[in-house]
């Protein structure tokens, strides 16, 4: 258990549907990212929120939309995607100047 | 922009000792992070080095940095089968934030 949890763990869409990815941390802290791990890429970052406030876009295209009602959870919203976007999404927490935790991902597949 | 770069593949025998090995190019990394990803699973922290230090040791574990050549090494002693993993090498610039990650060394071990 590292304090991020993630659901769901694996979600298979069309590129018509549009689904949700949510992310919780039960951690205390004040940042949340969202991640994108393809199999032949590194790691990207793709958004950053400070205090529920976005700090960092990663020109992500429009069809990735996330939402941080508060503190503690992180949404992202997923609509009319395309089959490269099929990857790990990861979530991920940190305080200020510490290390980051990460949730155990969930696998996206669009078909 | 920051970059890091690592090995993509690595093998060794179960009891040898691992050396990962990563480089990095922002020169203004302020801490330097070692993650453990296992299949299915998420990222795990396993440990991290602030710049102005240049070794640090946990258990099996042993980080050392040359922030000169900004060369980053992970080494395991008596490395065993559940360390087969991929590896991810990452760096801070900013204060826990926006982590630039290395692509991952695949780490096998052979019995």
């Amino acid at each position: 258990e590292t304090g991020v949890t993630q659901t769901p763990r694996h979600l298979v869409m069309g590129m018509t549907n549009k689904k949700s990815l949510k992310c919780e941390q039960h951690l205390g802290h004040n940042a949340m990212y969202w991640y994108k791990q393809s199999a032949k890429k590194p790691l990207e970052l793709m958004f950053v929120y400070n205090f529920k406030e976005q700090t960092e876009n990663n020109s992500v295209p429009s069809r990735f939309s996330p939402e941080c009602p508060n503190s503690s959870h992180l949404f992202l919203h997923l609509h009319t995607l395309q089959p490269e976007d099929s990857a790990l999404y990861l979530c991920a927490s940190s305080q200020d100047q510490s290390e980051a935790f990460f949730g155990q991902g969930t696998r996206l597949t669009v078909v | 922009g920051e970059d890091v770069e690592q090995s993509l593949f690595l093998s060794v025998r179960e009891g040898d000792s691992s050396v990962i090995n990563c480089t990095y190019t922002d020169s203004s990394s302020t801490y330097l992070y070692w993650y453990k990803q296992e299949p299915g699973a998420g990222l795990q922290l396993l440990t991290y080095i602030f710049s102005n230090m240049d070794m640090k040791q946990d258990q099996r574990l042993t980080v050392l940095l040359n922030k000169k050549d900004k060369h980053l090494s992970l080494r395991i002693a008596d490395t065993q089968t559940g360390d087969s993993a991929i590896y991810f090498c990452a760096e801070s610039p900013n204060y826990g934030q926006n982590f630039v990650f290395g692509p991952g060394t695949r780490l096998s071990v052979l019995p």
